[in-house]
């Protein structure tokens, strides 16, 4: 079945910064990367997606991008702010699985 | 709407007692999922339904069942609780995998097992 990976666990940066987190994943037929960011007792909320057709996807000060090949995606925040401190996770799957398959997560820290 | 509902919020048991979580949700979703999320684990499918009447074992399903008689509500069950079982759950939806695909997350039941 599909295995995602999840780099760094940790992350902590200075505000105005950039953050990247990246993802490796198993199935070469996986074609749905979501990016999911979860705050402090609340459940996981989508904040971008990529489908396998496309290279990257930008919305404002989020972006993410895709190499099918080596088989990872990774999310790019740029000018981070203290609201992006989170836990952000991002999965895969493929057509008629029904499901995501998460990583394990990162937990990101914007120092003032 | 008030999008994905779960309750409780948090519950203590002690080791071999059962319980019932249970998610509503109100966006006539056809897809529900239950996950786990332990500490450096992140979040596992436990069990999902595609559609009302319908479950499915996802990635760690031991140890608990599933009910979807209604298809705004997905109900977890434990039969016999075990410390292991001590997590966060959380229940998802969405209206269909293949189309659109945003799974969208209840707030979440802390459970702890003594």
């Amino acid at each position: 079945g599909e295995n995602v990976e999840q780099h760094p666990s940790t992350l902590s940066v200075q505000e105005g910064d950039s953050a990247v987190i990246k993802c490796t994943y198993s199935d070469s037929a996986s074609n749905y990367f979501p990016w999911y960011k979860q705050e402090l007792g609340k459940g996981p909320q989508l904040i971008i997606d990529i489908r396998s057709n496309v290279g990257e996807k930008k919305d404002q000060r989020i972006a993410v991008t895709l190499n099918k090949t080596a088989k990872h995606f990774s999310l790019h925040i740029t000018e981070t702010q203290p609201e992006d401190s989170a836990v952000y996770f991002c999965a895969a799957s493929r057509d008629s699985s029904y499901k995501l398959i998460f990583g394990s997560g990162t937990r990101l820290l914007v120092r003032p | 709407n008030a999008g994905v509902t779960q309750t409780p919020k948090f519950r203590v048991l002690k080791t071999g007692q059962s319980m019932t979580l249970l998610c509503a949700q109100d966006m006539n979703h056809e897809y529900m999922y239950w996950y786990r999320q332990d500490p450096g684990m992140g979040l596992r499918l436990i069990h999902y339904s595609v559609g009302e009447g319908t479950t499915a074992k996802g990635e760690v399903p031991d140890g608990y069942n599933v009910s979807r008689l209604k298809k705004q509500n997905f109900l977890l069950g434990l039969e016999s609780a075990a410390p292991s079982q001590t997590s966060v759950y959380f229940c998802a939806s969405t209206y269909e995998m293949g189309l659109s695909e945003t799974q969208y997350f209840g707030p979440g039941t802390r459970l702890l097992v003594l």
